[in-house]
Formats: C-alpha cells, structure tokens, sequence
C-alpha cells in the first residue's frame, strides 16, 4: 500500500534552531496529518491541512502542503529540548483509512 | 480522564499463548483503530471499526481477531502467538472517517508493549 515517506529519518539540532521535516505520498489525498510520538507513549495529533489548503500555522509549527509535488513539510520554530520526538505524516487515502509513514526522529541538544 | 486507555500496558508470554488487549475511549467517537508498529517504527492499520461495524481489515492473520462490544470499546485478541508478533500495539479512536472535516484525526492510546518469547 501506498505510504507516506519522511525525510530526514533523523535530524538533531541544537536547542533554539529550527527543524524541518519533509513527507512525501504518492496518491491523492484529502488531507494530511503531523502527529508527534514521544519515546513510549502513543502518537499524539499536532497539526491537518486540507488538500485545497497550503500553509498552515499552530503555535511554533508551520506545516506547508504541496500536491503538485505530492510534499509536505513541518517547520518547528525556536526548537526546545521537549520537542524531541519522533514525528510522522499522514495521508488519508480513499474513503477509510490514514496511512502513515515511518517517522522522523528528532532529537534537540541542550 | 483518559481519553483512550489501553490495557495492559506490557505483555510478555510465552510461544504458542493466546491474549487479548483491551482498549476503550471516552471520547464519544464512532471509529476504533487497532495499529502495528513494528520496531523500526513503522506503524500499519490492522482493523477499524465504525459503529461496531468492522471496516477495514488489513492483510492480518486471522489469529488476531478484534471483538467491539459497543462503540466506546475495541478489544484485539490473538491466538497462537508468535515471535514476530511482538510490537506495540496502538489502540485509536476517531470522530468518524471523513476526511474532509478531519473527522478523522486519531487519538491515540499509551499502547502495549507485546513480547513473545
């Protein structure tokens, strides 16, 4: 099935930098999701944006969306040691389901 | 309270063993999820159920067999368990499956830890 695929796999930045991460999907999609998974906990949702949609902003994220090229990227802004996590996107394909990528592990040094 | 809770929280058993994981939301929605993820962090939909009605059920064996009691609960049992069934298994829960309106944002449990010896 198709998924989407992140980019970088891992990324560490220092404290105060910003990170971007990058998704690619290869179907249509009716919108797409950023969830972030800190170390042993579930997935938790930060941010969707619409296919008709092409930048969104929640707090320090900024999530941009490009179906021309099938690409979505997450900007972190100011980055904190909390943010380390592991951050996926995810396409929803068809009527029923979200498909999820593998992830970009991120990791902020103090 | 939490919104989705899954129990237990680790498993460990042995070869051959059948168990059950249970997960239940408080958060009124109609679709239940049941996902994988695999220790490269890959996670894939097993089952999804609206209304008590299973909607998608992935390439799983048919060892593992989800029951919805109702709405608010989806429980995941597997029989005859094998090694590389160990995972993290992750219960979710979404308004409902449109995706337009983002019905379907997932709210996820802590998820179970499941090692097969």
């Amino acid at each position: 099935s198709q998924q989407g695929e992140e980019d970088p796999q891992a990324l560490s930045i220092q404290e105060g930098e910003n990170a971007t991460m990058n998704c690619s999907y290869k179907t249509s999609i009716n919108n797409l999701q950023w969830y972030r998974q800190n170390s042993g906990r579930g997935l938790v949702h930060l941010i969707l944006i619409r296919s008709n949609e092409r930048e969104k902003h929640s707090g320090r994220l900024r999530v941009t969306l490009d179906t021309s090229k099938k690409s979505s990227s997450l900007l972190i802004t100011a980055s904190r040691a909390a943010d380390t996590a592991s951050y996926f996107c995810a396409t929803r394909q068809g009527a029923q389901k979200l498909v999820f990528g593998q992830g970009t592990r991120l990791t902020i040094n103090p | 309270d939490t919104a989705v809770s899954q129990t237990p929280k680790y498993l460990v058993t042995q070869m051959g063993n059948d168990k059950s994981i249970k997960c239940e939301q408080n958060l009124g929605h109609d679709t239940m999820y049941w996902y994988k993820q695999d220790s490269k962090k890959f996670l894939k939909i097993m089952f999804s159920y609206n209304n008590k009605e299973l909607i998608i059920n992935e390439t799983v064996p048919n060892r593992f067999s989800p029951k919805s009691p109702d709405k608010a609960h989806l429980n995941l049992h597997i029989n005859s368990l094998e090694l590389g069934d160990s995972a993290v298994y992750f219960c979710a829960s979404s308004q409902d499956m449109s995706g337009r309106a983002g019905g379907d944002t997932q709210y996820f449990g802590p998820g179970t830890r499941l090692t097969v010896l």
